[in-house]
């Protein structure tokens, strides 16, 4: 079975810094999708970031970018610039070629302080 | 485009009752899945509808039901409630053309058991 492990319960950032939360997964298929979602306090999952497991390439969407490590079956997220909205909880997920549904991992909560 | 949609945002049951939540996907959508967010076991996938039909089911008792109606809104039924199931349900809608597309949440049914 997939599993999805995020090591750090909590991180904290000071505003305009950079901060990076580690992702690790275990999985037998070749073919996969990852996923960070954002968790704020309203507890709406917002989509932050996603890596097609075929692409070498490292997904980035503005001040989010990732660290895909296909061979150590590790996925970070870097976010830079940190600013107080992104304090929310960071879930990272997986979800395989052949069953759509997504396995998340246990979430980091980030704070932002000033 | 109007997001993913669920009704009601809060319920508050008794045990032994049943309830039963609806979400609204993004329009032309066509896949809809079910998440149980609870602070013990995280998020856990419960079930995956795809054109009215299940595609996907996970690890939770048959008093957990779900159906999908031919405009892609889908229905989650949970029977003879019991205290555990007092969980934050998340709805998540794709494209699903094929396996890993994004899944968008809705903002969530927080369910109380009493």
């Amino acid at each position: 079975a997939q599993t999805v492990t995020q090591s750090q319960p909590e991180m904290s950032v000071q505003e305009a810094e950079t901060v990076t939360l580690s992702c690790t997964y275990d999985t037998s298929e070749s073919d996969y999708y990852l996923f960070w979602y954002k968790q704020p306090p309203s507890r709406q999952m917002i989509l932050v970031i996603r890596q097609e497991a075929y692409k070498q390439q490292n997904a980035t969407e503005n001040r989010f970018s990732v660290n895909f490590q296909k061979a150590a079956k590790s996925f970070s997220l870097k976010i830079s610039d940190s600013q107080l909205g992104d304090a929310a909880m960071y879930f990272c997920a997986y979800t395989s070629r052949t069953a759509s549904k997504l396995t998340f991992g246990t979430g980091t909560r980030l704070q932002v302080t000033l | 485009k109007a997001g993913v949609t669920q009704t009601p945002r809060y319920l508050i049951k008794t045990r032994g009752q049943q309830v039963t939540l609806s979400c609204s996907p993004i329009s032309g959508h066509r896949s809809v899945s079910w998440y149980q967010q609870t602070p013990g076991q995280g998020l856990q996938f419960l079930f995956e509808y795809f054109s009215e039909t299940q595609r996907n089911k996970g690890n939770f008792p048959g008093r957990f039901s779900g159906r999908q109606f031919s405009n892609s809104r889908s229905e989650m039924n949970v029977s003879t409630l019991e205290l555990g199931d007092s969980a934050l349900y998340l709805c998540a809608s794709s494209l699903a053309q094929r396996t890993g597309d994004t899944q968008y949440f809705g903002p969530g049914t927080r369910l109380t058991v009493l």
